[in-house]
């Protein structure tokens, strides 16, 4: 069965510091992966997504992820990170022969500290 | 360009009412779905589209019924509302059907 895991539920970190965040996947296809970030009483914005070709992709506001197949992991990371990053961070995984189904990892909060 | 919109913003419903949230987006996109958003269990797929006219069942489909007559709108309906409906109901929408562009969302409360 398909499913999303991100093992973290919570993490604080200082700005200015280096951040990453934990998304593993069971999926039988051919993954296409993604990284939503949520700020509090808004909508889903994509960050970054991979889909094929190089593992390390690269995503607005300065966020990056890799895809190892051999883990099954995509996670995400920030060598810096800003107050305004605070927010909710979701993983989610679909392909091509799912019917255009998604499915979305619970979510990693990220308190940012000054 | 409002991107995906969502009607109402929020609403209260008593248990066996009756609801329509609209979803609409002015990006021709043939995509379109319905999640709901619950504490610590993340999006789940409630029904999507592939285009005007087309409907399909997501991963927590019971209790819902969805509409698409017009490319651009697409509607999410509650016939007897229950409490377990109480959640936070994102539509997104998407013109390949893997980048998802969402909504601000609607908070709807069961009582």
């Amino acid at each position: 069965a398909q499913s999303v895991t991100q093992p973290d539920i919570h993490i604080t970190v200082s700005e200015g510091a280096s951040l990453e965040l934990r998304c593993n996947y069971s999926y039988g296809a051919t993954p296409y992966l993604f990284w939503y970030v949520q700020s509090p009483g808004q909508g889903l914005q994509l960050l970054l997504k991979y889909f094929s070709g190089d593992t390390l992709v690269q995503g607005i506001k300065g966020f990056e992820a890799e895809f190892k197949r051999s883990q099954s992991s995509f996670n995400l990371r920030k060598p810096s990170v800003h107050w305004s990053d605070a927010a909710e961070y979701f993983c989610a995984v679909g392909a091509l022969n799912t019917g255009n189904q998604f499915y979305f990892g619970t979510g990693t909060s990220l308190t940012v500290i000054p | 360009n409002a991107g995906v919109t969502q009607t109402p913003k929020f609403r209260v419903l008593k248990t066996g009412q009756s609801m329509t949230l609209l979803c609409a987006q002015d990006m021709n996109h043939e995509y379109m779905y319905w999640y709901r958003q619950d504490p610590g269990m993340g999006l789940r797929l409630i029904h999507y589209s592939v285009g005007e006219g087309t409907t399909a069942k997501g991963e927590v489909p019971d209790g819902y019924n969805v509409s698409r007559l017009k490319k651009q709108n697409f509607l999410l309906g509650l016939e007897s509302a229950a409490p377990s409906q109480t959640s936070v109901y994102f539509c997104a929408s998407s013109k390949t059907g893997y980048e998802q562009y969402f909504g601000p969302g609607t908070r709807l409360t069961v009582t």
